[in-house]
């Protein structure tokens, strides 16, 4: 079993839809969650982090979390095409002497016009 | 402020040569992560340092990788010999430490082709 899932997509929704990109972890002890954005070519982005249960809102994003489920989830509302990209789902544990993310593959999003 | 720097931001070996990577975290970030991307996966960690202590390379191929952090501010990573399968992108990233949370900022990345 993979430390971090995601589903690879594309996850291809309309403009100005609302996206929803979702993450499972193996890790109980795991103790804060990142969502990452990465445009082809690029490096990654951070774009949120959650540590608490519940939903945690910025803008256009919601990151949301279950910890007793192992989930973690970005939705992203009125889509546009600049959102097109891979997300990618981090979730930090901690090693003998610090902290340490594991990322999940990512998932790709298209928002089409 | 600046983000974190990378150089080069391209490379192409033959297999069998070295390579090196260098980077320069975000000024005053404590630690520093070298990772390994390789086209469609997400980024895997080869090595942590905390200043310049090693916290973790688990997943560093010491026979042929290896890393250094002199001063606890710059680093590099070398590849001898390179294999075809460490063609990927290789990502530095630092962060400090803000309350219990711990956010990465890496840099734009070296993009090392293995023929």
């Amino acid at each position: 079993q993979k430390e971090v899932e995601q589903n690879s997509g594309p996850l291809s929704v309309p403009e100005g839809a609302i996206a929803s990109l979702n993450c499972t972890y193996s890790d109980r002890g795991s103790q804060s969650f990142f969502w990452y954005r990465q445009y082809s070519g690029k490096s990654p982005e951070l774009i949120m982090f959650i540590y608490s249960n519940g939903d945690k809102e910025d803008g256009r994003f919601t990151a949301q979390l279950n910890k007793a489920s192992q989930y973690v989830s970005l939705l992203i509302r009125d889509s546009q095409p600049s959102d097109s990209a891979t997300y990618l789902c981090a979730v930090k544990g901690f090693t003998g002497g610090g902290n340490k993310l594991t990322f999940g593959t990512g998932t790709q999003l298209k928002v089409e016009l | 402020e600046a983000g974190v720097a990378q150089s080069p931001r391209y490379k192409i070996i033959e297999k069998r040569q070295s390579v090196a990577f260098w980077c320069n975290p975000i000024s005053g970030h404590a630690t520093l992560y070298w990772y390994q991307q390789i086209l469609g996966q997400g980024p895997k960690l080869l090595i942590q340092f905390q200043n310049n202590g090693v916290v973790d390379d688990s997943q560093l191929p010491k026979d042929r990788f290896s890393a250094e952090r002199l001063k606890g501010v710059d680093s590099t990573l070398k590849i001898q010999p390179a294999k075809l399968e460490d063609s990927a992108v290789y990502l530095c990233a630092s962060s400090s430490i803000s309350g219990r949370v711990y956010e990465q900022y890496f840099g734009p990345g070296t993009r090392l082709t293995v023929t």
